[in-house]
């Protein structure tokens, strides 16, 4: 089954505490993101990954960090968590957006989403 | 201003109604456009992609008015099923025509629909 997965789906931490939470997606796409959505605020991006080894920052970068060694995975990674940063968060992936084609190249795919605490 | 905006609703409307989202962006460099359904405390899932001469699924338009930089979404026969919430995107593409990846979302439309 195609899909994108995240993992916790939910987690309670303190702050300063670094974790990663995981993205992994078995549909063989080159794009990868991660989103914030916080009430009020909607779905804003954090880092999003064009490639393997491509990554760029999105809207609100500050405090996260991103890697992409590999295709599939997508690791967000918080080194120093702030309560700041208690949010929903959704990794998505798909073809670049806005390459040649119909609604299929365009569309992505969202993992299920972490929803984290930082106390 | 925000580069995506929608009206947030809610709209409450019954059954069978007809019902219109608009959605407007700032960057005129925007090149990609969508609307997304997010119901509630899942993932948003792709609605559809929005083309400049219109597109038409089933009960769905979406509309482009690059001129005004606006989009719209219209829903005929509403479902008691076609309440979400549902998400403008919007990406921008440089003058190669390739894309920056960026994707800004707008704050969402909430829509009820009642027996």
């Amino acid at each position: 089954e195609a899909q994108v997965t995240q993992n916790p789906r939910y987690l309670i931490t303190v702050t300063g505490k670094k974790l990663t939470v995981t993205c992994s997606q078995n549909m063989n796409h080159e794009y990868m993101s991660w989103y914030r959505q916080d009430p009020g605020l909607g779905l804003r991006q954090i880092y999003y990954s064009m490639n393997v080894e491509v990554t760029d920052k999105g809207d609100v970068p500050e405090g996260y960090k991103v890697s992409r060694k590999e295709k599939r995975n997508f690791p967000l990674i918080l080194e120093s968590p702030s309560p700041n940063q208690t949010s929903l968060y959704f990794c998505a992936s798909g073809s670049t957006p806005g390459t040649s084609g119909r609604s299929s190249y365009n569309e992505q795919f969202f993992g299920p989403g972490t929803r984290l605490t930082v106390l | 201003r925000k580069e995506v905006e929608q009206d947030p609703g809610p709209f409450n409307v019954p059954e069978g109604a007809t019902v219109a989202f608009n959605c407007t962006y700032s960057n005129s460099a925007s090149q990609s456009f969508f609307w997304y359904r997010q119901d509630c405390r899942k993932e948003p899932k792709l609605l559809m992609s929005v083309y400049s001469s219109g597109n038409e699924d089933g009960r769905f338009t979406a509309q482009l008015n690059r001129a005004s930089q606006y989009i719209s979404l219209l829903i005929r026969d509403s479902k008691l099923s076609d309440s979400a919430t549902y998400l403008c995107v919007v990406n921008i593409q440089n003058a190669g025509g390739t894309s920056y990846g960026k994707l800004t979302f707008g704050q969402g439309t909430i829509l009820t629909v009642h027996p």
